[in-house]
């Protein structure tokens, strides 16, 4: 099966700084990925659809000077958490559509990030 | 993408048939249903899905009524591990991939010892 993995799995950084998260599909290409982010015992909340090649869409409220988003690659998507508050604080997880798997849409297993 | 409508949580015993509803009254005609599951601190995984016809896989059965308003996803014997956020989604495949899906509440199934 496809398989879409996320470094770090969990990160802690001062407020303040900067904090990137990579997205990777590692056996097949994924021309869009998709940004999630998640609160505890809330559902998943699109943030972003990250496009090869193009500039991010954002979802509405979410703020793109912040959650930067470089799809570089067709393997490699990173969102990067300038200006990191506590508030930010989220477990982030990122999916890409197989092309040929019927186009289902494969997740990350996620990275949790804690800002101090 | 048409709303699903699926309870908060569920139990179901060890061993047992687990059987998970979700209505989907507003769907169209080129619109499937998909399933994924969300293990606690963990990313969601895709269950099975299915246009009109029941599916099975390795994983569970997806039973769609006829009129496609609402469906069921059955695993068979559960086990602990199968303890998760199951979430019911509908949404209609493109060559692209380029559509986003948007998440419910899902269901939190407890599966019990």
């Amino acid at each position: 099966g496809a398989v879409v993995s996320q470094h770090p799995s969990w990160v802690i950084c001062k407020s303040g700084t900067s904090v990137k998260i990579e997205c990777r599909s590692l056996d097949f290409q994924a021309t869009t990925m998709f940004w999630y982010r998640q609160f505890p015992k809330q559902s998943l909340m699109l943030m972003a659809t990250s496009n090869e090649g193009s500039k991010a869409t954002y979802e509405q409220g979410v703020e793109k000077d912040k959650f930067l988003i470089n799809h570089a690659s067709l393997t490699l998507s990173t969102l990067t958490v300038t200006s990191a508050h506590p508030e930010d604080s989220s477990f982030y997880i990122c999916s890409a559509y197989h092309p040929g798997y019927a186009y289902e849409q494969y997740f990350g297993p996620g990275t949790r990030l804690t800002v101090t | 993408d048409a709303k699903t409508t699926q309870p908060p949580s569920m139990d179901c015993a060890e061993g047992r048939a687990a059987n998970l509803p979700c209505n989907h009254s507003t769907i169209s005609g080129n619109e499937y249903v998909y399933w994924y599951r969300q293990i606690h601190s963990q990313g969601p995984q895709y269950i099975i899905h299915g246009l009109k016809n029941n599916e099975t896989n390795e994983m569970a059965s997806l039973i769609i009524t006829e009129d496609r308003k609402s469906s069921t996803l059955i695993l068979p014997h559960a086990t602990l591990r199968d303890t998760a956020v199951y979430y019911c989604i509908v949404r209609s495949p493109n060559s692209g991939g380029y559509q986003k899906v948007t998440f419910g509440t899902g269901t939190k199934l407890q599966v019990i010892p």
